[in-house]
């Protein structure tokens, strides 16, 4: 049972760039996903929620209009499209096996790291 | 959506008990029981300790409680051991859908 996240890196302002992170081990499509991130030396910030089923997803404000999260069950793959990037983007992005619907986060990927920076 | 407020730092002994507040608002804390801790220990990711307020995961020691009254929830680890070493999370949902976090309390076992 983990989640592995690829697809961070260094990416200039208002650049953007995808995460990605598989799931293995639990029947991906039955459990809604989220997205936090931690900022270098912070404390932790949900950005983002999708249902099982994808049709249902939200946002925290600072990320709203920028941010896409998506979903494909048959990869069993949960996805961050970022756009618009900003040096307060900057964190250790994690992606988080929910519960129920933002419940609790029962299962955590080690995280990957997103710079933004010239 | 404002953080909720968790104390900055917290010590005690081995063996001793210690508390962990988390105050938020009745949006958040005081309207729903979804609350939930979790431990971060340096470099790792974070892991869920308490859910539901007064719930433990499988596997978590039964050191670890959760409470809540009004706006205010609490995380109580009695028997103080060494590898309780860590910073400590509250999360609440909230009435808009989403969630929210505490600023994260460092836990100290002098």
């Amino acid at each position: 049972v983990q989640l592995l996240e690829s697809g961070g890196g260094l990416v200039q302002p208002g650049g953007s760039l995808r995460l990605s992170c598989a799931a293995s081990g639990f029947t991906f499509s039955s459990y809604a996903m989220s997205w936090v991130r931690q900022a270098p030396g912070k404390g932790m910030e949900w950005v983002s929620a999708i249902s099982g089923s994808g049709a249902g997803t939200y946002y925290a404000d600072s990320v709203k209009g920028r941010f896409t999260i998506s979903r494909d069950n048959s990869r069993n793959t949960l996805y961050l499209q970022m756009n618009s990037l900003r040096a307060e983007d900057t964190a250790i992005y994690y992606c988080a096996k929910d519960l129920n619907w933002l419940e609790a986060f029962d299962l955590w990927g080690h995280g990957t790291m997103v710079t933004v920076s010239s | 959506q404002s953080a909720l407020t968790q104390p900055a730092s917290v010590s005690g002994s081995p063996g001793q008990s210690i508390t962990i507040s988390c105050t938020g608002t009745s949006s958040d804390v005081g309207g729903y029981n979804y609350v939930s801790w979790y431990q971060q220990h340096p470099g790792k990711a974070p892991k869920l300790m308490i859910y539901d307020v007064t719930k433990r995961p499988s596997g978590v020691s039964n050191r670890f409680s959760g409470s809540k009254s009004g706006n205010t929830a609490s995380l109580t680890i009695s028997g103080l051991q060494a590898e309780d070493e860590a910073d400590y999370y509250c999360s609440a949902y909230t009435s808009s859908s989403t969630l929210v976090f505490g600023g994260g309390t460092k836990l100290t076992v002098l």
